[in-house]
């Protein structure tokens, strides 16, 4: 079975770009999040998804960040303008069902750096 | 609230002793308190988990326990090996239930 998908795994942009950020998730699994993690920290969420309807986006930044899961599989996380502390780990994982006592499977992540 | 500490930040040991995290959590309705591995850039792994209705569970060289009383668990890794030098993560559940709060991390480092 294959595991939760990213691309691209590293991306170097200047500030004021965007970028964009895609995610498949396990197969069947229904929850979706996308977390961002900083240099020695953990995994902090941005949005979860539960099928195609973003159910928490309360710590995602909605001047520049957006999100959507069309038809409840993949998933694209955006920045548009990225700025200078964008730069982290954006870690996209997914669970079978909704709630906080489901293993949740990360993907490999993507490095962002924004010069 | 929405808080999950974890101690200490860092921790060597030498290769055959003992190692062990400590976390604590605020809500004491959390249920379900995973613990992740995640070697250097890779991705975080699911190493053990615990739910609230057991105090211990055990898997090999690795175990968890759980008061829930005092509103903490720790990951205790025994007879180390140089390859689980890597960043731990523990997580609980927010109030409701509805997401996970992950810990800062401990970054264990195993010396041969």
């Amino acid at each position: 079975e294959a595991g939760v998908v990213q691309s691209p795994r590293y991306k170097i942009i200047e500030k004021k770009q965007p970028v964009a950020f895609w995610c498949n998730p396990i197969s069947g699994h229904n929850t979706l999040y996308w977390y961002r993690q900083n240099l020695g920290q953990g995994p902090e969420l941005l949005i979860r998804y539960e099928n195609e309807e973003a159910v928490d986006d309360s710590q995602l930044p909605k001047d520049r960040f957006s999100a959507e899961r069309l038809k409840g599989v993949d998933s694209t996380l955006k920045i548009q303008p990225a700025e200078l502390g964008d730069s982290a780990v954006y870690l996209c994982a997914s669970s079978l069902d909704w709630g906080g006592s489901y293993e949740q499977y990360f993907g490999p992540g993507t490095r962002l750096t924004v010069t | 609230g929405e808080n999950v500490e974890q101690h200490p930040s860092t921790l060597s040991v030498q290769e055959g002793d003992s190692a062990v995290i400590k976390c604590t959590y605020s809500d004491s309705a959390s249920n379900y308190f995973p613990w992740y591995k995640q070697e250097l850039g890779k991705r975080p792994q699911l190493i053990i988990d615990i739910r609230s209705n057991v105090g211990e569970k055990k898997d090999q060289r690795i175990a968890v326990t759980l008061n829930k009383t005092a509103k903490h668990f720790s990951l205790h890794i025994t007879e180390t090996q140089p390859e689980d030098s890597a960043v731990y993560f523990c997580a609980a559940p927010n109030t409701g239930g509805f997401k996970t709060i992950f810990g800062a991390g401990t970054r264990l480092f195993v010396k041969a």
